[in-house]
């Protein structure tokens, strides 16, 4: 069971805009702030959002992050075929001492 | 630009220690800018952090791993390490070292944030 909460998957046709939430907590995400991870299949995890809304040099504006009280979401536009991953929250927990995980949610593009 | 690339024993028999190394190229490890991470996914499942280290050697720990591991390390090699002892079948997974930058907290000081660069990651099983 993790500490933050994501659906396990979510599905979207090329073009389309889907969203991708992640629950947590006053100790977690209402605290601090939010970052995302997309992990293509069989690769490593690649930092995708951080500082709940900012994009890494190199990650498309279609990717954005936004966070209210104790949730965040990770809105995909233009959903393109590769952006078929795994999508990963993750913060800082103050119960934890450290960075927590979200369950991953699987993104499927029919 | 940076890379980081682990390296360890594939298998490793219940009850004895898991030890992995992290080696990084093309930049320093030794910036106080800087924690680094280790991360580990089982197989068909999610991520779990498992501790961090910056250059001078303090570490943040995760708490439900703490009393088993052990992360150092050697900014001569420019490489850091995990040891995980007494490591079960629950520990088989992949084993993901990453760079993160660091986040000012007036309470606790510097503490690890986003981990914006992973190595490839090494699989570890745990078996006899």
């Amino acid at each position: 069971q993790s500490v933050l909460t994501q659906p396990p998957s979510a599905s979207g046709t090329p073009g389309q805009r889907v969203t991708i939430s992640c629950s947590g907590s006053s100790s977690n995400i209402g605290s601090h702030t939010v970052n995302w991870y997309q992990q293509l299949p069989g690769t490593a995890p690649k930092l995708l959002i951080y500082s709940d809304n900012q994009r890494p040099s190199g990650v498309p504006d279609r990717f954005s992050g936004s966070k209210s009280g104790t949730s965040a979401s990770l809105a995909i536009s233009g959903l393109q075929s590769e952006d078929e991953a795994d999508y990963y929250c993750a913060a800082w927990d103050d119960s934890l001492n450290g960075p927590v995980f979200g369950g991953g949610t699987k993104l499927t593009v029919l | 630009q940076l890379q980081l690339q682990e390296s360890g024993p594939g298998l490793v028999k219940p009850s004895e220690t898991l030890s992995l190394t992290c080696t990084v190229s093309g930049g320093s490890i030794s910036s106080s800018t800087y924690y680094w991470g280790w991360i580990r996914q089982p197989p068909g499942k999610g991520l779990e952090w498992i501790g961090s280290i910056d250059y001078s050697g303090s570490t943040y720990y995760n708490p439900s791993l703490r009393s088993r591991v052990t992360i150092s390390v050697d900014t001569s090699k420019k490489q850091f390490s995990l040891k995980l002892s007494s490591v079960t079948a629950a520990d088989t997974a992949v084993y993901f070292c990453a760079r993160s930058d660091t986040y000012y907290d007036i309470l606790t000081g510097y503490r690890p944030n986003a981990f914006d660069i992973w190595g490839q990651g090494t699989m570890v099983t745990v078996s006899s």
